[in-house]
């Protein structure tokens, strides 16, 4: 079946330091991927997505680029800030498997000290 | 902006009761979901509702579990009798259409069963 795996956290990261945040995946077809971002005390909201191979989303200064030949999906941050405090979980929704519910990661939390 | 809000934000009962948690889903949304995180544990898809029925369910989603869609608006979780083992953050989910695989998440009702 589908599959997640992220990198392991706590991340701790100075102001201004560099992230990346590891995600690889297991699908039957060819899905599609998300990372979502849970900030302390609220819902889980769409960070970024890609669809297709190549491709890379981005948004408030994070990328992440759908690499199919390696079956991943991490997500990156050239200056994290300590507003960037949070918890991100990498997910695909997988149209072999009717497209209809998205598969999570474990989530990583990301800590930003100043 | 219009959102999808849960209520309880966080419930304790005894094992055994039953429980229902409550959502209400973006309005003009026809796809809805539950997901639970167990602590440190990944966020799990449990069900989904379309067209006043379950579309999916997972293996967790056993017969102590079941949705209702009761009045057009709120789209509810009832937990039959609960486990020691269901305690774990609830989300529900909504989405407009079949074509995106994005899904709008509440910010959870927190269960704990004692």
């Amino acid at each position: 079946g589908d599959s997640v795996t992220q990198m392991e956290g706590p991340v701790t990261l100075s102001e201004e330091a560099f992230l990346t945040i590891n995600c690889t995946y297991t699908a039957t077809g060819y899905p599609s991927l998300f990372w979502y971002v849970q900030y302390p005390g609220e819902g889980l909201q769409l960070l970024l997505k890609a669809t297709k191979a190549d491709d890379k989303g981005s948004n408030k200064g994070f990328e992440a680029t759908y690499r199919k030949e390696t079956t991943s999906f991490h997500l990156e941050k050239g200056s994290v800030q300590v507003s960037d405090s949070a918890v991100y979980f990498c997910a695909l929704s997988d149209p072999a498997g009717g497209g209809n519910k998205l598969t999570f990661g474990t989530g990583t939390q990301l800590k930003v000290e100043l | 902006e219009p959102e999808v809000t849960q209520t309880p934000s966080h419930q304790v009962t005894q094992m055994g009761q039953e429980v229902i948690l409550r959502c209400v889903p973006i309005s003009n949304h026809l796809y809805f979901y539950w997901y639970r995180q167990i602590l440190g544990q990944k966020v799990e898809f449990l069900v989904s509702f379309y067209n006043n029925e379950i579309s999916e369910k997972s293996e967790i989603f056993d017969d102590q579990f079941s949705v209702e869609r009761p009045d057009g608006s709120n789209f509810t979780l009832k937990i039959r009798s609960t486990k020691l083992e269901d305690s774990a953050m609830y989300f529900c989910a909504s989405k407009p259409g079949a074509t995106t695989g994005e899904l709008f998440f509440g910010e959870g009702s927190r269960l704990t069963v004692l």
